[in-house]
C-alpha cells in the first residue's frame, strides 16, 4: 500500500537553479494535483492534471512546470527558483467526483527552501 | 476576498467540552464540501464529507447552510488527539473537481 509518495522530502537549493519534485502514485487515479501551502494562505493549486497528458493551471501557476506522461507520475518543475518559491508542497491525486464523498490523497510534502 | 474563509484560531478547548466553528464560502453555485484535519507537519487527511443535510461521525458533526453560505465543525467530547488544524474544502462546481479550494484552517487545541 504505498499510496502517493513524494521526493524529495526535503531540498534546500539555490536561487536561480532548476529544482524537480516528483511525485509517484500507485492507485491509477486519473487526478493529481501540485499544491502549495504558505502561512496564512492555506493550500494553493498550482498545477492539475484529469488524465496523462492533460494538464492544467491553477491558481499560481507563474514560476512552475508539469508534465504528465504517464498516469501515475506528476513531477513539478521550477525552472529558476526564486525565494518566494520557498514552501511546503503538497502532491495529491484523487478520482473525479462522480459521488459526493471522494477523496483526495495527500503525498507527505516536500520542503523546499530557497536560499 | 478569499472564496473561503476560515477563522484561523486557535480554538483552545479543555479536554472533554464541545468546540465549533466555521467556514465561509464566497461561490454559491460550490456543489462539494469536506473537512480536512492537518497536523502539524504532516499532509492533509480527509475527516468528513459534508452533505446538505448535515451528518455526523462519531464525535464529529457537519453542518451545511446554503443561504448563509457556510459550512460547520463540532467536535464533541473533545480528545487530545483533536489537537490539529481543520481545514475547510469547497468546490464549485462538478465539472471543475480539479479547482478545489481550501481555507487557511482553524486550529484547535484541546488541553487536559
Amino acid at each position: 500500500d504505498a499510496g502517493i509518495t513524494q521526493s524529495p522530502r526535503y531540498k534546500i537549493t539555490e536561487t536561480g537553479r532548476q529544482v524537480t519534485l516528483m511525485c509517484h502514485q500507485t492507485w491509477s487515479h486519473s487526478y493529481m494535483f501540485w499544491y502549495r501551502q504558505d502561512l496564512g494562505h492555506g493550500l494553493r493549486l498550482i498545477y492539475y492534471s484529469a488524465a496523462a497528458d492533460i494538464t492544467d493551471k491553477g491558481e499560481v501557476p507563474d514560476g512552475y512546470v508539469v508534465s504528465r506522461s504517464k498516469t501515475e507520475n506528476f513531477p513539478l518543475t521550477l525552472e529558476s527558483a526564486t525565494r518566494s518559491q520557498t514552501s511546503v508542497y503538497f502532491c495529491a491525486s484523487s478520482e473525479p467526483a462522480r459521488i459526493i464523498g471522494n477523496t483526495i490523497y495527500f503525498g507527505e510534502g516536500s520542503w523546499l527552501t530557497v536560499v | 476576498r478569499k472564496e473561503v474563509e476560515q477563522d484561523p484560531g486557535p480554538f483552545n478547548v479543555p479536554e472533554g467540552a464541545t468546540v465549533a466553528f466555521n467556514c465561509t464560502y464566497s461561490n454559491s453555485a460550490s456543489q462539494s464540501f469536506f473537512w480536512y484535519r492537518q497536523d502539524c507537519r504532516k499532509e492533509p487527511k480527509l475527516l468528513m464529507s459534508v452533505y446538505s443535510s448535515g451528518n455526523e461521525d462519531g464525535r464529529f458533526t457537519a453542518q451545511l447552510n446554503r443561504a448563509s453560505q457556510y459550512i460547520s465543525l463540532l467536535i464533541r467530547d473533545s480528545k487530545l488527539s483533536d489537537s490539529a488544524t481543520y481545514l475547510c474544502v469547497v468546490n464549485g462546481r462538478t465539472d471543475s473537481w480539479g479547482k478545489l479550494q481550501f481555507g487557511a484552517g482553524t486550529q484547535v487545541v484541546v488541553t487536559p
